[in-house]
């Protein structure tokens, strides 16, 4: 069963970074499409960052760009979002998700999620 | 950048009625709108993609329909597990979007 599993997550102080994994597995990881969607405590979810099949497809809201970067590691089946200058707007639980093929509008895996807090 | 308006934001049912759930998109999406269900501590689940089609494994009680502009989530006959939230979801240029959610409580 395709399985995804997010680590990183934790407590940083404002201005700090953290650097985001998604592992996966069974799945042929370099052939799909990948997204991280985050969600503040008791909020909705928010679009964060998605990316190709390799770092050369990158796609961010205004929101992100600058401040974070998606990145892939196919050899090692996993998925990455460096953040940068953090805010404590950005403490929320982060998913990375799957894109069943290139083109496709809707995510059909899901991780359990990494909660990252941002507060001194 | 497309805004999903999703109504009511919550809605009070008994199991074994019927759950309406509308999304509202501010321009056409054509038919490239999914339904996600999440209940709490959980990560997001995929029900309905492109509108109307049911994922892997995704009861017949739920149904989706629509295109273009307004869409709705159809739960025939509410069981217990379905009490969660609902979220619409689309994809344009690259650019996704997410409605705020509908509760669906008791």
């Amino acid at each position: 069963e395709v399985q995804m599993l997010e680590s990183g997550g934790g407590l940083v102080q404002p201005g700090g970074s953290l650097r985001l994994s998604c592992a996966a597995s069974e799945f042929t990881f370099g052939n799909y499409g990948m997204i991280w969607v985050r969600q503040a405590p008791g909020k909705g979810l928010e679009w964060v960052s998605s990316i190709g099949t390799s770092d050369a497809y990158t796609y961010y809201p205004d929101s992100m760009k600058g401040r974070f970067t998606i990145s892939r590691d196919n050899s090692k089946n996993t998925l990455y979002l460096q953040m940068n200058s953090l805010r404590a707007e950005d403490t929320a639980v982060y998913y990375c998700a799957k894109i069943p093929f290139s083109g496709a509008c809707y995510f059909d895996y899901w991780g359990q999620g990494t909660l990252v807090t941002v507060s001194s | 950048e497309i805004v999903l308006t999703q109504s009511p934001a919550t809605l009070s049912l008994s199991p074994g009625e019927r759950a309406t759930l509308s999304c509202r998109a501010s321009q056409s999406v054509r038919s490239y709108l999914a339904w996600y269900q999440q209940k709490p501590g959980q990560a997001p689940r995929l029900l309905i993609y492109d509108a109307s089609n049911r994922a892997t494994g995704i009861p017949a009680r739920f149904s989706g329909s629509g295109s273009g502009t307004d869409f709705t989530l159809t739960i025939s006959s509410l069981e217990p597990e379905d009490f969660a939230v609902y979220y619409c979801q689309q994809r344009t240029n690259n650019w996704w979007t997410f409605g705020q959610g509908t509760k669906v409580e008791i």
